[in-house]
């Protein structure tokens, strides 16, 4: 299981973090997604910190064993959008797993 | 740029039978992990679990064994996902992916997407 907080809100400009916790994360990579309405996921981050091809630089992830953050700096208009974290559990083979989801608001 | 281009959006009835497509645009595909994620309508993502088109092996999410199959052909660069009796909950979109490996290390994440099938299940 991982828990995403339901909601974020933050004006253009400013920093946006958006956690996901597990027991699992201390060992298991983590992932982020973003989705906009009406589309398919986008991988921004995997490898708890990698960015993904094509990810914006004000994108970044962090992970503090149980917790991981999807960092957003300088938060534009356009980054508003459903945010998921995905790991792994610690199965042979691993059972993946995503987050709940966090909306982004742009306010 | 390899895509994956999934089957048109379906409507069926409760119990019937169904199987959806998803095709790699070149056969790079053929030596990838292919997952499927389910959405239902408002809600978030679900994995379902992952086949592997070389050989068709695959990893079924314990919430969704025994209920959906995967197979793949490997000739013609296809994955697909296969209900034989389906219930109206299984009413959702249904999205397929590639899983991100660079070399021979994979990432468990999903780097390339469908733009997702939808399911529609009613009487």
């Amino acid at each position: 299981e991982l828990a995403q907080e339901p909601s974020v809100s933050v004006a253009p400009g400013q920093t946006a973090r958006i956690t996901c916790s597990g027991d699992a994360l201390p060992n298991q990579f983590a992932s982020w997604y973003q989705q906009k309405p009406g589309q398919a996921p986008v991988l921004l981050i995997f490898g708890d910190t990698e960015r993904s091809s094509g990810t914006p630089e004000r994108f970044s992830g962090s992970n503090s064993g149980t917790t991981v953050t999807l960092t957003i700096s300088g938060v534009q208009a356009e980054d508003e959008a459903n945010y998921y974290c995905q790991s792994t559990d610690s199965s042979i083979p691993p059972n993946w797993v995503f987050g709940g989801g966090t909306k982004l608001t742009v306010l | 740029e390899v895509r994956l281009v999934q089957s048109e959006a379906e409507v069926r009835k409760p119990g019937e039978s169904l199987k959806i497509s998803c095709e790699g645009s070149d056969n790079s595909v053929t030596t990838s992990w292919i997952g499927w994620v389910r959405q239902l309508s408002g809600k978030g993502l679900e994995w379902m679990g992952i086949i592997y088109l070389g050989d068709s092996d695959a990893i079924y999410s314990p919430s969704f064994q025994g209920h959906v199959t995967f197979s793949a052909d490997k000739s013609i660069n296809t994955a697909y996902l296969q209900w034989t009796s389906l219930k109206v909950s299984d009413t959702a979109i249904y999205y397929c992916a590639r899983e991100y490996c660079h070399g021979t290390n994979c990432y468990h994440a999903f780097d390339l997407w469908g733009r997702g099938t939808m399911v529609t299940v009613a009487s």
